[in-house]
């Protein structure tokens, strides 16, 4: 069984800039997870996917957007970054069920990016 | 607004010691509490979800436990491997997503 895969692992960027950051879902599961978590702090939520679709979403600003393939891997864009979108970003799958698709959920290493 | 407080926020043990950590919550209706371990570098690790007030789960030496306002991860006899920040979650029955606390960083000292 394959765990969650996330790339890039590291990835520096400069203001105003684009990114899109890459995830595989571990095999069996068809949700996917996106949260940014900030040194020091815990995982805050960006948006979830489920089948292809945006299943539920958290405080974070449109330039923050999503999407999930038929295979159930997932992308994260972030346009025009800011110095505060540095952070590490992770990306968790599920097989959703009593909780959701916040059950048990397997998390990726995540991708430490960095906005100069 | 949902919120999620964890304390202390960080915790030297010695090896053997026993201790508790605390996960303190406020939600409208609670859907689920999740205990995750988080190793420097990595994602975080699901350790447990507790559903409902009186729940228990256990997993080597650790024993999750859960009332209507807070939740304590029991650390029982720790070892140095069990050295880690220990977050908490919490999922409202609203729709709502997940919110974690900021984690409690756990040192077991041999």
């Amino acid at each position: 069984e394959t765990g969650v895969t996330q790339s890039p692992t590291h990835l520096i960027k400069t203001r105003g800039q684009q990114v899109t950051l890459r995830c595989s879902s571990q095999s069996g599961h068809n949700t996917v997870s996106w949260y940014q978590q900030a040194l020091g702090q815990g995982p805050q939520f960006i948006f979830q996917y489920y089948r292809e679709e945006e299943n539920g979403r958290g405080n974070f600003p449109p330039r923050f957007s999503g999407l999930q393939f038929p295979n159930y891997s997932s992308e994260l864009n972030v346009n025009a970054l800011e110095l505060d979108d540095s952070a590490l970003y992770l990306c968790a799958s599920s097989r959703g069920g009593l909780a959701g698709g916040y059950n048990e959920q397997f998390f990726g290493p995540g991708t430490r990016l960095t906005v100069l | 607004e949902d919120q999620v407080t964890q304390s202390p926020e960080a915790l030297r043990l010695q090896e053997g010691e026993s201790s508790s950590l605390n996960c303190s919550y406020t939600v409208s209706g609670l859907r689920g509490l999740f205990w995750y371990r988080q190793d420097p570098g990595k994602g975080p690790e699901f350790l447990f979800t507790l559903y409902s007030a009186g729940e228990e789960k256990e997993k080597e030496r650790l024993k999750a436990t859960l009332t209507k306002k807070e939740s304590f991860l029991h650390i029982t006899a720790p070892k140095p491997e069990d050295s880690a920040t220990y977050l908490c979650a919490v999922l409202n029955s609203g729709n709502t997503p997940l919110v974690f606390g900021k984690g409690t960083r756990l040192s077991v000292i041999a």
